[in-house]
């Protein structure tokens, strides 16, 4: 199974702020369709979790644009360029490139300082 | 608008069976793999299962494999998960997610499994 590995586990930030969390896979995440399937997940408190980013960069709909996502291979990152009250919760990133099993990071606890 | 429904969680003893449902809308059901996803208390999310578009390909985590059914009744538009033998390592909430890069969620059900 491909593991993820997911840090911080904790990120204390001051609103407005940039905030950046690392993803990193045991494996290659480039599927042999050439596509790379590492997706990123916000889970608010009390809430089901919300996918954000599909295909390592690509924002889904309503996602505001200070969301964003690089990397390749097996280093990702999912970066908040100013964060705003509404953005705390856990994050996960999540491998669907060599599935069964999908798998997940730890999760990464973003609270405001 | 895409909707997915869960029920059926609830209070069970150890060693007993559950089934949870998952109702779908707003998208053409059967053309969708589909999964279950659980979260212990306070813990991260887990794959427990995944189903094809017509139900001719189900694969399991190694935890529940031989413990839990998954299926699919796409007349109904609705996915379900049998689950028997509960001990309380399967106490979580269970979330059933749309395609194999689960862009939907619902918002979960939970399972507690205690005496």
């Amino acid at each position: 199974d491909v593991v993820m590995t997911q840090s911080p586990l904790s990120l204390p930030v001051t609103l407005g702020q940039p905030a950046s969390i690392s993803c990193r896979s045991s494996q290659s995440l480039v599927h042999s369709d050439g596509n790379t399937y590492l997706n990123w997940f916000q889970q608010r408190p009390g809430q089901s979790p919300r996918r954000l980013i599909y295909k390592v960069s690509n924002r889904d709909s309503g996602v505001p644009d200070r969301f964003s996502g690089s990397g390749s291979g097996t280093d990702f990152t999912l970066k908040i360029s100013r964060v705003e009250a509404e953005d705390v919760g856990i994050y996960y990133c999540m491998q669907g490139t060599h599935w069964p099993p999908i798998t997940f990071g730890q999760g990464t606890r973003l609270q405001i300082k | 608008e895409v909707q997915l429904v869960e029920s059926g969680g609830g209070l069970i003893q150890p060693g007993g069976s559950l089934r949870l449902s998952c109702a779908a809308s707003g998208f053409t059901f059967s053309s969708y793999w589909m999964h279950w996803v659980r979260q212990a208390p306070g813990k991260g999310l887990v794959w427990v299962s995944r189903i094809n578009g017509d139900g001719s390909s189900t694969t399991y985590a190694d935890s529940v494999k031989g413990r839990f059914t998954i299926s699919r009744d796409n007349a109904e538009n609705t996915l379900y998960l049998e689950m028997n033998s509960l001990t309380a390592d399967d106490t979580a909430v269970y979330y059933c997610t749309r395609g194999s890069n689960c862009v939907d969620w619902g918002q979960g059900t939970l399972v507690t499994v205690s005496s």
